[in-house]
């Protein structure tokens, strides 16, 4: 059985950080692209990140030179390391891949 | 980054047909954005119905499509049934990065 479970988030200050974990099960991690999407209390989806297959990633404009996305191969992990956190990074973050989706983890910045 | 536009609301009578789009500002939507269309319900995490513009899953519903229409990427519905009424999102895909619609919300009635 295919799962996507997110851990780490958490309310942080601003100019804080913070690293969301994707455990994933049923399948690794490096045989297909995984993607990190957020959603803001009551907006729509944003795509945020993608680490490919061949380990290229791409990045949102919004978190571009703040967040990295990375993957342990080992323990079949997805990450996303969030730099200078800002109050307009407050969502509910998704990790998923071609199909699948975790039910996300909430992070909320404030001060 | 491209600005992908969808129907903020459409309606459909339960049986109907309706066909969801989405555009992007930068041109034409083809297959090389790969297009995929998710279903959000509320309090739901998003489920993938469509990848790479025409491709299901193995829960995807027979009624629902993907496709290319008029130079958008088109999810049609057919036989409409009340449990699809739901928030609508497209992801497309320029050069390597992805950009989602603001979503269309579905009413059944």
């Amino acid at each position: 059985e295919v799962q996507l479970v997110e851990t780490g988030g958490g309310l942080i200050q601003p100019g804080g950080s913070l690293r969301l974990s994707c455990v994933v099960s049923g399948f690794t991690v490096s045989s297909d692209f995984m993607t990190w999407v957020r959603q803001a209390p009551g907006k729509g989806l944003e795509w945020v990140s993608i680490i490919h297959i061949d380990g290229s990633t791409y990045y949102a404009d919004s978190v571009k030179g703040r967040f990295t996305i990375s993957r342990d191969n080992s323990n079949n992990i997805l990450h996303l390391l969030m730099n200078s956190l800002r109050v307009e990074d407050t969502a509910v973050y998704y990790c998923a891949n071609r199909g699948y989706w975790g039910q996300g983890t909430l992070v909320t910045i404030s001060s | 980054q491209a600005v992908v536009t969808q129907e903020p609301s459409l309606t459909v009578s339960p049986g109907g047909t309706v066909i969801l789009t989405c555009g992007s500002s930068t041109g034409a939507v083809t297959s090389g954005h790969y297009p995929y269309w998710f279903q959000q319900k509320p309090g739901q995490a998003p489920k993938t119905l469509i990848h790479d513009t025409t491709n299901k899953h193995s829960w995807t519903p027979a009624r629902i499509s993907g496709s290319l229409l008029g130079g958008k990427a088109a999810l049609t519905l057919s036989g409409a049934q009340p449990e699809d009424e739901a928030i609508y999102y497209c992801l497309v895909f320029d050069s390597g990065v992805g950009v989602f619609g603001g979503g269309t919300k579905l009413t059944v009635l």
